[in-house]
């Protein structure tokens, strides 16, 4: 599995977007991004996922460069409920290997 | 949505018990499920792939005679810790992967361990 990395922590005050960027330059042809929330003791909630260009659902954004050595999880409007840990991992489509989690980046909303 | 369940959620023990967590899959099968483990501001460590009649397949590192898994049938895998000590004490998670075509997986809520 490609290694990612992403920043350890991020501040953000509520109703402003949030973008978190995840590195993985070693990223296999085959290999999709998806990101995961994580709440303090409960298991990971799958957020999205995505191949290249943009991905969009009802509560995120995904925005991947053509190289696809990075991607960018875009949260709209946060609030204090997004205060969580924000993994990015890359592999084959939903989940059809183990999951490699890296350092994951801790969100805190500034009411 | 697919839910997975654990049980408990909580566990206290005291050192040398052994505990058992389970892990369900309430509204699909799963032939594969993965065992986590995760210390306090750490992220997750996959520990052990969980495959439905078969033998565990286990992490480099990971004792498999000390954290003993069995997947007996397609909705219930366990985790067991023997001989429990202190530095066991962490966040057990599961995750299920959905039989089909779109193999997904879904993470259980987790269950906190206390060894004392």
């Amino acid at each position: 599995l490609a290694k990612t990395t992403q920043p350890i922590s991020m501040d953000s005050y509520e109703g402003q977007e949030v973008n978190i960027t995840c590195s993985h330059n070693n990223i296999a042809t085959n290999d999709y991004i998806t990101w995961y929330q994580q709440f303090p003791s409960q298991g990971p909630r799958f957020i999205i996922q995505g191949y290249k260009t943009k991905v969009t659902n009802e509560v995120a954004s995904l925005f991947i460069p053509a190289d696809r050595k990075s991607s960018t999880l875009s949260l709209p409007r946060v609030s204090l409920s997004d205060t969580a840990v924000y993994y990015c991992l890359v592999g084959e489509a939903f989940g059809n290997e183990k999951l490699t989690f890296g350092t994951g980046t801790r969100l805190t909303i500034i009411p | 949505g697919a839910v997975v369940s654990q049980h408990p959620s909580r566990v206290i023990c005291k050192s040398g018990t052994s505990v058992k967590i389970e892990c369900r899959s309430l509204d699909f099968q799963a032939t594969t499920m993965f065992w986590y483990r995760q210390f306090p501001k750490q992220s997750l460590m996959l520990m052990a792939t969980s495959n439905e009649g078969s033998k565990a397949t286990y992490e480099q590192g990971v004792e498999k005679d000390k954290f003993l898994i069995n997947h007996a049938s397609l909705t219930l895998s366990t985790l067991t810790v023997t001989s429990a000590h202190p530095e066991d004490s962490s966040f057990y998670i599961c995750s299920a992967r959905e039989d089909g075509w779109t193999y997904e997986q879904y993470f259980g809520p987790g269950t906190r361990l206390t060894v004392t």
